[in-house]
């Protein structure tokens, strides 16, 4: 297993430009979850999925959109990016919904975003 | 407001000895608090869960403890060693009617040979 897949590593982007940051997951984890971690602010959720066509926001969802057309993929769209979206930005996922059990995140290796 | 502390301060410790970390959460009834490793450069890995039932968790040289009362998570490694070096993060789900998971802002453990 690949475990948790990013791309890309590293983006560059300028104020204004929109992109996708990639994230697949073979586990067959049925819960999904974008979170960036800025210095001393730890990490903090952005969007979260319990299942495939179910999305909802977490702690900071503004500027960023999320879509789950199928159980392996997870995309996180910037639709307008600004500089205050510099960051470092997790994927995880884990076999269920935290609701219905307790299960661990497996956390992909990360997506270093600057917007300039 | 709810939010979860950890000491953002670097904890330095010689090897051998035992670290312990905090984890303070306000305004939150999580039914379970998680803890996971941070090496530079790398996401998360998760280290121990602990339920609100539990008082104590043990896993090799990795003990956690849950207090409700207090709020209080606490995370000990004992006989440390240079390789335990890296941010420790505590995560919980604030209820049980929501999937979101949060984390701590993390303590960064440096042990010295």
């Amino acid at each position: 297993n690949a475990g948790v897949t990013q791309t890309p590593k590293f983006q560059v982007l300028k104020t204004g430009q929109s992109m996708t940051l990639q994230c697949a997951q073979d586990m067959n984890h049925e819960y999904m979850s974008w979170y960036r971690q800025d210095p001393g602010m730890g990490l903090r959720l952005i969007h979260y999925s319990v299942g495939a066509g179910i999305t909802d926001q977490g702690e900071v969802p503004n500027g960023y959109n999320v879509s789950r057309s199928t159980t392996e993929d997870f995309p996180l769209r910037l639709l307008s990016a600004a500089p205050s979206q510099t960051s470092v930005y997790f994927c995880a996922s884990s076999y269920g919904r935290t609701t219905s059990s307790v299960y661990e995140q497996y956390f992909g290796p990360g997506t270093r975003l600057t917007v300039t | 407001s709810q939010k979860i502390e950890q000491n953002s301060e670097a904890l330095n410790i010689q090897e051998g000895k035992t670290a312990t970390l905090t984890c303070n959460y306000t305004n939150y009834s999580p039914a379970y608090l998680q803890w996971y490793r941070q090496d530079p450069g790398r996401g998360p890995v998760f280290l121990l869960l602990i339920r609100e039932n539990e008082k104590e968790k043990r896993k090799e040289r990795l003990k956690v403890t849950f207090d409700t009362t207090l709020k209080q998570s606490l995370f000990h490694i004992t006989a440390s060693q240079p390789a335990d070096s890296a941010t420790y993060l505590c995560a919980l789900v604030p209820s049980y009617n929501t999937d979101k998971l949060i984390f701590g802002t993390g303590t960064r453990l440096q042990v010295f040979p």
